[in-house]
């Protein structure tokens, strides 16, 4: 079944403590996005991945941080979490980025609730 | 800075009601997708719209594009409790870059 599966799908951890939410698409897609959603505000890109090795800042990266050694898969890192990354994160995967194919879907993992206190 | 806009934020309707939520922006979009969003699951795209004033239809959802690719609607027809969820536009700018709106919840009950 093609599809994007994030881990873990919860995690209420501390201020500081380093974290790292894994993602990982088995449809071959060249282009991968992190998310986060909150309230009132939508969903607003954090990263995103051209390919391999190509990561750019979306529009709040503040605190971030990704990596993407294989096709597959594109890690968010939180290397010290504070309560305002309190959110709701989902990672996305496309075949190529939107603006080279115009019906391009893009696939959105389930999720990842997270807390920091 | 929100790009989009959509309205309402909220809608609950009754099974068999219609209902229109709108997407609006000053920004000309390229393109403009219609996702849903149920509960404990990420977006799923229903849509995507590309040519002003095209007009798409999946069963009895109808989705619209400004003339100028500044906004967007969705209707539905004869709302069913199985539509109920969070309906989210997104706007597709420069570089393929998605700019989503922050959502209209629709609660259609039985």
């Amino acid at each position: 079944e093609a599809q994007v599966t994030q881990n873990p799908r919860y995690l209420i951890t501390v201020t500081g403590k380093k974290l790292t939410v894994t993602c990982s698409q088995n449809m071959n897609h060249e282009y991968m996005s992190w998310y986060r959603q909150d309230p009132g505000l939508g969903l607003r890109q954090i990263y995103y991945s051209m390919n391999v090795e190509v990561t750019d800042k979306g529009d709040v990266p503040e605190g971030y941080k990704v990596s993407r050694k294989e096709k597959r898969n594109f890690p968010l890192i939180l290397e010290s979490p504070s309560p305002n990354q309190t959110s709701l994160y989902f990672c996305a995967s496309s075949l190529l980025p939107q603006g080279i194919v115009r019906t391009q879907e893009q696939y959105f993992g389930p999720g990842t609730r997270l807390t920091v206190t | 800075t929100q790009l989009l806009e959509q309205s309402p934020q909220f809608l609950s309707i009754q099974e068999g009601e219609n209902l229109t939520v709108y997407c609006n922006s000053s920004s000309v979009f390229s393109s403009l997708q219609w996702y849903r969003q149920e509960p404990g699951e990420g977006p799923v795209l229903l849509v995507t719209v590309v040519t002003g004033g095209e007009v798409k239809k999946l069963k009895r959802l109808t989705f619209q594009f400004g003339d100028a690719r500044k906004d967007s609607s969705l209707h539905i027809t004869a709302a069913q409790p199985g539509d109920t969820g969070l309906y989210l536009c997104a706007g597709e700018g420069s570089w393929g870059k998605l700019q989503f709106g922050a959502g209209t919840q629709v609660v259609v009950t039985p």
